[in-house]
C-alpha cells in the first residue's frame, strides 16, 4: 500500500521541550513538504526538500529544522525557539515531474 | 513575497445550488495552480491547471486559470451534502515552492 504516513496522530509536550514529528513515505517522491494549519487557516510552508541531503526554509521556518538523510523520510523537530507550536502538522510528498502533492493524515501537537 | 487570495472564506448553500469559488494570486516564476479538498485530515487533489482558458472538469466539479489576469475559479454545479469541506487553492512557484491560500469553508445544507 504505497502512501505517506505521520506519526503519532496526537501529541502533547510541555513547553520548553523539542518534539520531533515523522513523516515517512513509500512513494518513491524527490520532493517532501512540511506544512503547518491553524484553525481557520490554509497551509503555511514551513521547510521543504527536493532531494536528499538538501531543504529549504519554507515561510515560517523559525523555531523548527528538519533533516533529509533518506529520500523516504522527512523528519521535522519543533524546538523551544517555536514560540506558539500548538497546530496541525501536515506532511505532503510530490514527484518532481508532477505538482500534485500527497499528504500524510497530520498529526496534531499541543503544547501545555 | 508570493502570495495567495481565495474568496469568499466562507460559503453556505443548500444542495442543488451551484458555486463558484475564487483564488487570485501573486507568484514569481508561476509553474502551475492546484485545488484540494480538505474534509477533516488530509487534503485530496481536485485539479493542476498550467494553461490559461482550457477548463478541466471531473463530474460536477470544474476549474479554469486566467494566466493574464492572476486568476482562477473552481465551480461546483448540483451541490451535495457531500461537497461540504474546505476548498484549498495552491500555487506552485520557483523551485517547488508551494504558496496555499487560506481556503474557502464550504457548507452545503441538505
Amino acid at each position: 500500500d504505497g502512501g505517506i504516513t505521520q506519526s503519532p496522530k496526537y501529541l502533547f509536550r510541555k513547553e520548553g521541550q523539542n518534539v520531533t514529528l515523522s513523516c515517512e513515505q513509500n512513494l518513491n517522491h524527490d520532493a517532501m513538504y512540511w506544512y503547518r494549519q491553524d484553525p481557520g487557516q490554509g497551509l503555511r510552508l514551513i521547510y521543504y526538500s527536493q532531494i536528499v541531503n538538501d531543504f529549504q526554509k519554507g515561510d515560517i521556518a523559525e523555531g523548527y529544522s528538519v533533516s533529509r538523510e533518506k529520500k523516504e523520510s522527512f523528519p521535522l523537530t519543533v524546538t523551544s525557539a517555536q514560540k506558539n507550536p500548538t497546530a496541525f502538522y501536515l506532511c505532503a510528498s510530490r514527484s518532481l515531474y508532477y505538482n500534485e502533492q500527497f499528504f500524510g493524515p497530520g498529526t496534531r501537537l499541543t503544547v501545555l | 513575497e508570493d502570495k495567495v487570495v481565495q474568496s469568499p472564506l466562507s460559503l453556505v448553500v443548500h444542495e442543488g445550488d451551484t458555486v463558484t469559488l475564487n483564488c487570485s494570486y501573486e507568484v514569481t516564476n508561476f509553474r502551475s495552480l492546484l485545488w484540494y479538498k480538505q474534509e477533516k485530515k488530509a487534503p485530496t487533489f481536485l485539479f493542476m491547471l498550467t494553461s490559461s482558458g482550457i477548463e478541466k472538469k471531473s463530474g460536477r466539479l470544474s476549474s479554469i486559470l486566467d494566466k493574464k489576469e492572476l486568476f482562477s475559479i473552481l465551480n461546483i454545479t448540483a451541490t451535495q451534502t457531500g461537497d461540504s469541506a474546505v476548498y484549498l487553492c495552491a500555487v506552485e512557484g520557483l523551485a517547488g515552492k508551494s504558496t496555499f491560500g487560506d481556503g474557502t469553508t464550504l457548507t452545503v445544507k441538505p
